[in-house]
C-alpha cells in the first residue's frame, strides 16, 4: 500500500460533463503532483503543489483545474474535456518539492483511468 | 492485489562500480517502464520494455525484461556521479493498470 489513494479508479464522461478526480495522501507529505499518462506513453507532469500553493503548471489546458485545499488532498476538476484527454491520471506526493536530497522521492497513487466519449 | 516489488531500497556504490536494481511483479506485465528522478527533479522517462526477454541498452545502462514478463532489471556499468538519483520501475498489466515500484535510491561515493 503506497499511502496515496485516488478516487474514482475508473471514470467515463461525456465532453459536456463536469467531474472531479480526488487524491489523498496519508504520508504527511508537503508536496503533491498530478501526472497524465496516455496509452503506453511516459508520464507527463501537469501540476505541482507545495504546502497548498501551486508551484508548477506545465502548460496544461484550462479545462483541467487543480485544487489543493490542504497538504493531504488534491483534486483535479475536469470540464468540457476532449476525447484525446482520455488517459491514466496519476497523483503523487513527496516530503518536499524537488530539492537536493532524497526527500523529494515521489510516491504514486494507483491512478484514475479516464475515458472521454 | 498486484504488487511490484523493487529492490534494493537503497544502494551506495563507489564511483566506477556497477549498480543493479530489480523489479518483480506478482503478475504478468504487458510492459514495464523505467524512470529516473534526480535530486531536485521529477521522474524522467528512461525506457519502455514490451517483449519477453527484451534487452535494451542506453550507453552504460542495460535494461532487461524477463522471459515471463514478471521481472525486470536496470544495470548501470561503471557508475558516475551523474547517475545519482532514484530509479523507478512502473509495470503495466493487461488491464492497463500501472503499478510503480517504490524506487531504488542510488548514492555515489566519490
Amino acid at each position: 500500500e503506497t499511502g496515496v489513494t485516488q478516487t474514482p479508479r475508473h471514470l467515463v464522461m461525456g465532453m459536456t460533463n463536469k467531474k472531479s478526480l480526488k487524491c489523498e495522501q496519508h504520508l504527511g507529505h508537503n508536496a503533491m503532483y498530478w501526472y497524465k499518462q496516455s496509452a503506453k506513453k511516459p508520464l507527463e507532469l501537469m501540476f505541482v503543489y507545495n504546502f497548498k500553493e501551486q508551484t508548477e503548471n506545465n502548460s496544461v489546458p484550462s479545462r483541467f483545474s487543480p485544487e489543493c485545499p490542504n497538504s493531504s488532498h488534491l483534486f483535479l476538476h475536469l470540464h468540457t474535456l476532449q476525447p484525446e484527454d482520455s488517459a491514466l491520471y496519476l497523483c503523487a506526493s513527496s516530503q518536499d518539492i524537488p530539492g537536493l536530497d532524497f526527500t523529494d522521492t515521489q510516491y504514486f497513487g494507483p491512478g484514475t483511468r479516464l475515458t472521454v466519449l | 492485489g498486484q504488487q511490484v516489488m523493487q529492490i534494493p531500497q537503497y544502494q551506495h556504490v563507489q564511483e566506477g562500480e556497477d549498480f543493479t536494481t530489480y523489479c518483480n511483479s506478482s503478475t504478468t506485465l504487458s510492459n514495464i517502464q523505467w524512470y529516473k528522478q534526480r535530486p531536485g527533479g521529477h521522474p524522467v522517462f528512461l525506457i519502455q520494455l514490451v517483449k519477453s526477454g527484451e534487452v535494451k541498452k542506453q550507453k552504460r545502462l542495460t535494461f532487461q525484461f524477463g522471459e515471463a514478463k514478471k521481472n525486470s532489471s536496470l544495470h548501470i556499468t561503471a557508475t558516475q556521479t551523474t547517475d545519482v538519483g532514484t530509479y523507478f520501475c512502473a509495470g503495466m498489466n493487461r488491464d492497463d493498470k500501472i503499478i510503480f515500484g517504490k524506487g531504488t535510491r542510488l548514492h555515489i561515493l566519490p
